[in-house]
C-alpha cells in the first residue's frame, strides 16, 4: 500500500515568509508525527497528533510554528516568517495507536531558507 | 543535553563480515529501544526494536542487543551486504505516562560494506 508522502520535496524560500509543509499518512494510522533533521543532527520532535488533536506541542522551536491535521489524516506544518536556522529536512511519521513506537516515514521536505 | 548517543559517526565493514552499531544513553526512563536504517532522500525505515525487558531481539540478519546496568545497546548485522550501506538511527521511548509516543533519536552512524 502507499507509505507516507510529504509534499513540497524541496522548498526554498526568503528569509521573512511562510511556508508550509504537508503531510499524507498512511490510511488508518491515527498517529502523525513532525520532526525535523536540522544538519549533522539526529531528528527532533516537533509534534504529535491523535487523531486531530495534539496533546503535545513542546517540540514545537518558537511560536512562529504551528501544526494542524484535519479528518484525522492529512496534516500541515506551517512556518511564519522563517529564518535561516528553519533550514532543515522536516519529516513526518505516521503509526497505528496501538504500535505508536513503530513510526513509519515519509521522505522529508527539504526547507532552504536563504 | 543529548539523551542518546551514537559516538561513531561512520563506520565501514567488508562484505560478508559482522557489522556493529553502538549506542548509549542516559535516560534510565527509557523503555523501548528501535532502530531505524535511512537511504539518502528517503525518510527513515523501521528495522527492529527491542523492550526494556528483553535483552536480546533478532529479525533475520539483524540482532539487537540491550545492556540496561550500562545503558548501552547495539545493532548486529551479519553477515553484512552492500544493501546495508545506510546511516542507521538509534532511537528510544521514554515510559513516561501521557508523553509515551515521543522518541528520542540519536545522530546517526554511517555503515558502509564495501565489496
Amino acid at each position: 500500500g502507499a507509505g507516507v508522502s510529504q509534499s513540497p520535496s524541496n522548498k526554498v524560500t526568503e528569509k521573512g515568509k511562510d511556508v508550509e509543509l504537508r503531510c499524507d499518512p498512511i490510511s488508518g494510522h491515527t498517529a502523525l508525527y513532525w520532526y525535523r533533521q536540522s544538519l549533522g543532527q539526529g531528528l527532533e520532535f516537533l509534534i504529535y497528533f491523535q487523531g486531530n488533536s495534539a496533546p503535545d506541542k513542546s517540540g514545537l522551536p518558537s511560536d512562529r510554528f504551528s501544526a494542524e491535521r484535519t479528518g484525522g489524516s492529512v496534516s500541515t506544518l506551517t512556518i511564519q516568517r522563517t529564518q535561516q536556522e528553519d533550514s532543515a529536512v522536516y519529516l513526518c511519521a505516521s503509526s497505528f495507536d496501538r504500535k505508536f513506537y513503530e513510526q513509519y516515514f515519509g521522505p522529508g521536505t527539504r526547507l532552504t531558507v536563504t | 543535553d543529548q539523551q542518546v548517543k551514537q559516538n561513531s559517526p561512520s563506520l565501514s565493514v567488508q562484505e560478508g563480515r559482522i557489522s556493529i552499531l553502538n549506542c548509549d544513553y542516559t535516560n534510565s526512563m527509557f523503555d523501548y529501544f528501535l532502530w531505524y536504517k535511512k537511504y539518502p532522500a528517503e525518510g527513515p525505515t523501521f528495522l527492529i526494536s527491542i523492550s526494556s525487558i528483553k535483552d536480546k531481539n533478532e529479525d533475520g540478519r539483524f540482532t539487537v542487543f540491550l545492556n540496561k546496568s550500562a545503558k548501552h545497546l547495539s545493532l548486529h548485522i551479519v553477515p553484512s551486504q552492500p544493501g546495508d550501506s545506510a546511516v542507521y538511527f538509534c532511537a528510544a521511548r521514554e515510559d513516561s505516562g501521557g508523553s509515551n509516543y515521543k522518541l528520542t533519536f540519536g545522530k546517526g552512524t554511517l555503515l558502509t560494506v564495501n565489496p
